[in-house]
């Protein structure tokens, strides 16, 4: 079955302290993509990544970066030196390859960080 | 500005009223999505579209209603038959057009249903 599983519910930091939120799936498809989302305050999820299954190459964006381990089937989500900023909920995702022109997302149920000052 | 509009933000509603949420895009995106999040329970998929005057339902559309007569419009409509309905829902979409479509979605802000 397919399913994404952010073990961690509620983290809580304080700023500049690094921090890692884990992401494991599980599918049966061997193209598939992977995602984080970060859902702040205000509501509206806003999109950090794209990740497909045959790129394993970890990325860094400023203070954000993501390990994708096929091995584990894991994708984890590293803040470095956190700000009261990341304060939000961050949601892993996971998207097959399409059966026909349906694509949808299967969603963990997120992770609440929040970075006290 | 180009993205997705979900209106209203908030909105009350007494018992056995249905209730309308609007989404409009203006980003071309054939799919479309809403998605109802509980404290707790991440997002839920209600409904989909993937084209105009074609929808979907998704794993939990009891009590809940869509149309799409326009490729731009998505309006949401929360039954009285939907039996807990307080909840925040999020509007989105995919531009699943092109052959590497990669499953990202693009969300409004949300509407925030309260029934008294």
């Amino acid at each position: 079955a397919q399913k994404v599983t952010q073990a961690q519910t509620e983290i809580s930091v304080v700023e500049k302290e690094d921090v890692t939120l884990d992401c494991v799936y599980e599918t049966r498809d061997t193209t598939y993509y992977l995602f984080w989302y970060k859902q702040p305050p205000s509501g509206e999820l806003v999109f950090l990544i794209r990740r497909n299954s045959f790129d394993e190459q970890n990325e860094i964006s400023g203070r954000y970066s993501w390990n994708f381990q096929k091995s584990t089937s894991s994708f984890n989500f590293t803040i470095t030196a956190s700000q009261v900023v990341d304060s939000a909920v961050y949601f892993c995702a996971l998207s097959e390859a399409p059966a026909g022109n349906n694509r949808k997302l299967i969603w963990g149920l997120g992770t609440s960080l929040a970075v006290n000052p | 500005d180009g993205g997705i509009t979900q209106s209203p933000k908030y909105l009350f509603r007494k018992e056995g009223q249905n209730v309308t949420l609007s989404c409009e895009q203006n980003l071309n995106h054939d799919a479309m999505y809403w998605y109802r999040q509980d404290p707790g329970q991440g997002l839920r998929l209600i409904y989909y579209s993937q084209i105009v005057n074609d929808f979907q339902k998704g794993d939990i559309a009891e009590g809940y209603s869509v149309s799409r007569e326009k490729k731009e419009s998505f309006p949401l409509t929360v039954t009285s038959a939907q039996k807990n309905p307080t909840a925040f829902y999020l509007c989105a979409t995919m531009n699943d057009r092109y052959s590497d479509n990669t499953g990202e979605l693009f969300f409004g802000e949300g509407s925030r249903l309260t029934v008294l």
